[in-house]
């Protein structure tokens, strides 16, 4: 049973353009979320992470949305560029877990055209 | 600092064969996690370690076993590898034992059991 499903294997956008990653999740416990990007050969790297007390929250040119009834986020980069190609892993954590131990999704793999 | 170190980087074993994946954070970090990731599927947790001294099972801790040799060390053992094995390992780091500290990653171990 995936408790945090990335439902778009793939994703491609025009360089300058805006892209949307979706995440959906199924385990009301989450009060954590978290976005990390990956290159190849490389390990995951964080991104951007929101509470479940927030909405939203925005770094530069990245800016997750938390929709808690619709237990959904989505992560817009605007404007997009060729170096955000990678693959984008959206993951859940709930206080009290584990040492915080992280649900991931399966992941998308972004492509931005130049 | 180095962040979090991961040796080998890659490495082939037959079925049956035994080794020990490494790995080393610099940053004074409480909590490491040991993950794999499989085409398609994501970062599924195999142990974590809370704290020195302590290890818990993850989502998928069968065929492994882990120690936390100190605070520094989390080492990943295959007893008697198989070629549902074969994937790529990630360690990983955490700071402080609150949700809003995310994991450091290493640059994985490539593993290959034929």
């Amino acid at each position: 049973d995936q408790q945090v499903k990335q439902n778009s294997p793939s994703l491609s956008v025009q360089e300058g353009r805006i892209s949307i990653l979706n995440c959906d999740y199924t385990n009301s416990m989450f009060d954590y979320f978290l976005w990390y990007k990956k290159y190849p050969a490389e390990g995951p790297t964080f991104l951007i992470s929101i509470s479940s007390i927030k909405d939203k929250n925005e770094d530069g040119r990245f800016t997750v949305f938390l929709n808690k009834s619709a237990k959904h986020l989505s992560l817009h980069i605007v404007p997009s560029q060729p170096g955000d190609s990678a693959v984008y892993f959206c993951a859940a954590s709930a206080t009290g877990a584990g040492s915080y131990q992280l649900t991931f999704g399966k992941g998308t793999k972004l492509s931005v055209i130049p | 600092n180095a962040g979090v170190t991961q040796t080998p980087k890659f490495q082939v074993l037959k079925t049956g064969q035994s080794m020990t994946l490494q790995c080393a954070q610099d940053m004074n970090h409480n909590s490491m996690y040991w993950y794999r990731q499989d085409p398609g599927m994501g970062l599924r947790l195999i142990y974590y370690s809370a704290s020195e001294g302590t290890t818990d099972k993850g989502e998928v801790p069968n065929g492994y076993n882990v120690s936390r040799l100190n605070k520094r060390e989390f080492s990943l053992r295959l007893e008697s590898a198989a070629p549902s094995q074969t994937s790529v390992y990630f360690c990983a780091s955490r700071d402080r034992d609150r949700p809003f500290y995310e994991q450091y990653f290493g640059p994985g171990t490539r593993l290959t059991v034929t």
